[in-house]
């Protein structure tokens, strides 16, 4: 049980922000909002996670909404190397992971 | 760096034998994991380990084992492949305390069964 909705695909300008939405409208109190990206024949890479505040790391930023049931992914100047699928998955305990959103940055 | 290794990056298998898939983390993390990755299904969990001698089923852990006997390493265990075990099988790790930690990923093994 995934436990997430995510748009199957979304395109972005090379230079713009990406902005990628997630549902997760039965979340739980003492769930963690995860994002993963995983570049083809690569294993899945760690982007961010957060509770309930907005989070920023070097790679992206986390937007909450404040009853928590959705969130944004937003990374700042998507580049060529971002395409990637991406994976927002709540968590307690292990880890699931739904079909992502394949993100296409172009030219 | 953190690390996840897993022992082969391509594997072929006849229909029938027994195969294993070894991981092993070098971060000291009580928490594995196994999935398999097929196209348009995503990653799927196989089995999990909180601790050495630990495991749990996931969402398909039909026609696999695994086991833990130390920390650092964690192996799934095809008894008799099949063909429909064709697959991406990723490894991960994270640390205990469930919540609030990322996991770290493996570059996995494609295996084929024929």
């Amino acid at each position: 049980d995934a436990k997430t909705t995510q748009p199957p695909s979304m395109d972005c300008a090379e230079g713009r922000a990406a902005n990628l939405p997630c549902n997760h409208s039965t979340i739980s109190g003492n769930e963690y909002v995860y994002w993963y990206r995983q570049i083809h024949s690569q294993g899945p890479q760690y982007i961010i996670h957060g509770l309930k505040n907005n989070e920023t790391n070097e790679m992206a930023s986390l937007i909450i909404t404040e009853d928590r049931k959705s969130s944004t992914l937003i990374l700042p100047h998507a580049t060529l190397r971002d395409t990637a699928v991406y994976y927002c998955i709540v968590r307690v305990g292990e880890f699931y992971f739904g079909s992502g959103t394949k993100l296409n940055v172009k030219p | 760096d953190v690390k996840v290794t897993q022992s082969s990056r391509y594997l072929v298998k006849r229909t029938g034998e027994k195969v294993f898939l070894e991981c092993v983390q070098d971060m000291d993390h009580e928490n594995m994991f196994w999935y398999r990755q097929d196209p348009g299904l995503g990653l799927r969990l196989i089995y999990f380990s909180y601790d050495v001698k630990m495991k749990e089923k996931g969402d398909i852990p039909e026609g696999y084992s695994v086991s833990r006997e130390k920390k650092e390493r964690f192996s799934l265990i095809l008894e008799s492949a099949s063909t429909n075990q064709t697959s991406m099988y990723l490894c991960a790790s994270s640390l205990g305390g469930w919540e609030n930690t990322e996991a770290f990923f493996g570059q996995g093994t494609r295996l084929t069964v024929v």
